[in-house]
C-alpha cells in the first residue's frame, strides 16, 4: 500500500465552516496534488506543489487553499464551507520525473468524503 | 495541451471473460508516459499498468495488458480472465514527459463484472 494518508475520510459539517483536510506521505515525494471527485465521476486538479513553499492552482476553480511547509505535509482549507463543496477530496503524491528515479506514478489517499449541509 | 479520451462511459462483462477498455489521446510530444489507474467502489485508487511511449513493447502485468497504438494516439486496456475483484472505476492517463508533469486524465469507465 502507499505510504500516503488523509483525513478525516468522512465529514458532515454545516455551512459556513471553516475545514482543513489534511493529507501526508512519508515517501519523501516532491510533488503532491490535491484532486476534487463527485462519486464514480471524473477527477478535477484543483491544487499541486512541486516542493517546498510552492503551490499552484489547478485546472477547476476551487475557492479552497493549500499550503506546503514541509515536504510531507499538503494541506487544504475552506474558510467558509458551502453545499457546493460537497464532495471527495483526493490527495496523490509523485516522484519528479526530473530527479532520475521518478516513474510518473501517483500515489492516491484514500481520500475524505466533505457533505456539507 | 494534452486531451485523453475514454468513450464508453460502462461497461459490464461475465466473469472470467475479456474485456477491453478503449482511450484516445491527443499530443503533440514524441515522449510521454500513460497509465491506466483503477478505483474500486469506496476505495483506493491504484495503477493497474503504464506504458512508455518510446517502448514499442506492450506492457502487460499478469491478467492486465495494454495495446499500445503511438502512430492512433490509442491505449487501450485489456483485462483477461475477469474477477469480480475487477469491478471497479478504470481510468486512463497521460504525463508528458516535458513540462509540469501535471498527469490528465480520462473521464473513467465504470467496469462490472458480473457473477
Amino acid at each position: 500500500e502507499a505510504d500516503i494518508y488523509q483525513t478525516p475520510r468522512y465529514l458532515v459539517i454545516g455551512t459556513g465552516k471553516k475545514i482543513t483536510l489534511e493529507c501526508s506521505q512519508t515517501m519523501g515525494h516532491d510533488k503532491m496534488y490535491w484532486y476534487q471527485q463527485d462519486p464514480g465521476m471524473e477527477l478535477h486538479l484543483i491544487h499541486y506543489s512541486y516542493g517546498v513553499n510552492s503551490t499552484e492552482k489547478g485546472d477547476l476553480s476551487s475557492e479552497s487553499t493549500v499550503s506546503r511547509i514541509r515536504t510531507e505535509h499538503f494541506p487544504l482549507t475552506l474558510e467558509s464551507a458551502r453545499p457546493s463543496h460537497t464532495s471527495q477530496y483526493l490527495c496523490a503524491s509523485s516522484e519528479s520525473l526530473g530527479a532520475g528515479v521518478g516513474t510518473g506514478e501517483l500515489f492516491f489517499g484514500e481520500g475524505s468524503r466533505l457533505t456539507v449541509l | 495541451a494534452q486531451t485523453v479520451t475514454q468513450s464508453q462511459p460502462e461497461m459490464s462483462v461475465q466473469e472470467a471473460e475479456t474485456v477491453t477498455l478503449s482511450c484516445t489521446y491527443d499530443t503533440s510530444e514524441n515522449n510521454y508516459y500513460l497509465f491506466w489507474y483503477k478505483q474500486p467502489p469506496s476505495r483506493q485508487m491504484i495503477l493497474v499498468i503504464r506504458q512508455e511511449a518510446y517502448k514499442q513493447q506492450n506492457a502487460t502485468e499478469n491478467r492486465f495488458s495494454v495495446n499500445f497504438q503511438k502512430a492512433a494516439k490509442s491505449f487501450s486496456l485489456k483485462i483477461s480472465d475477469s474477477q469480480l475483484g475487477d469491478t471497479a472505476m478504470y481510468f486512463c492517463a497521460f504525463l508528458g514527459h516535458f513540462g509540469n508533469e501535471k498527469l490528465t486524465f480520462g473521464t473513467g469507465t465504470r467496469l462490472t463484472i458480473i457473477p
